[in-house]
């Protein structure tokens, strides 16, 4: 199982927003609405932000929305904040019935 | 509140098996599967595996298939994964995390396995 699809590294100014893609196949991210997206802060564990596509977990701001259209899920972060620069990865269930991530992206608030 | 407790760091020589445990607490600890997935320094995360609590239906990534066991102990809420022959390149911080029928929603703090001669 290949992993999924992410760019290596986005930006963006306070207050901007930005979305994160995550591009899989028919057999994992566009054959399910299983799609999650977890932040993670250098040192710490990964915090689930998005799952089932679009869902976010209680306690997860707004500014977080996920969206999926056909092989490409995608994560949008608006109203930029400082505390939101961190890696990011989406996951998928696959049709093999195991899990598989995304490389990775780098957010980086200029 | 869900708490996924894991052993700390291990050193091990390329050939050997290292196993490290993750201690669940603050749910019913057979309701729920449980996730490895490792990180190795600079890369990105990698799925191991899932093992359910009635280890009938443990799955395991081609990549470790005959490499890795996952399994459970109901009497102490504690999870395993063993990883055998050992390699250079599987340095890495492992991580349990829960299962909540959609995927991943809790992590334990992960553990560093430094495979060195």
């Amino acid at each position: 199982q290949s992993a999924l699809t992410q760019p290596a590294s986005v930006s963006g100014s306070p207050g901007q927003s930005i979305t994160i893609s995550c591009t899989g196949t028919s057999s994992d991210v566009g054959g399910y609405n299983y799609v999650s997206w977890f932040q993670r802060h250098p040192g710490k564990a990964p915090k689930l932000m998005i799952y089932d596509v679009t869902n976010r977990p209680s306690g997860v701001s707004n500014r977080f929305s996920g969206s999926k259209s056909g092989n490409t899920a995608s994560l949008t972060i608006s109203g930029l904040q400082a505390e939101d620069e961190a890696d990011y990865y989406c996951s998928s269930y696959t049709t093999s019935r195991t899990w598989v991530f995304g490389g990775g992206t780098n957010l980086t608030v200029l | 509140q869900v708490l996924l407790v894991q052993s700390g760091t291990e050193v091990e020589k390329p050939g050997a098996s290292v196993k490290v445990s993750c201690k669940a607490s603050g749910y019913t600890f057979t309701s729920y599967s449980m996730h490895w997935v490792r990180q190795a320094p600079g890369q990105g995360l990698e799925w191991m595996g899932i093992t359910k609590p009635n280890g009938a239906d443990t799955r395991y990534a081609q990549k470790f298939q005959g490499r890795v066991t996952m399994t459970m102990d109901r009497s102490t809420n504690t999870v395993y994964m063993e990883l055998s022959s050992l390699r250079s390149d599987d340095t890495a911080v492992y991580y349990c995390a829960r299962d909540n029928n959609y995927g991943i929603d809790y992590w334990g703090q992960g553990s560093l396995v430094t495979v060195s001669p």
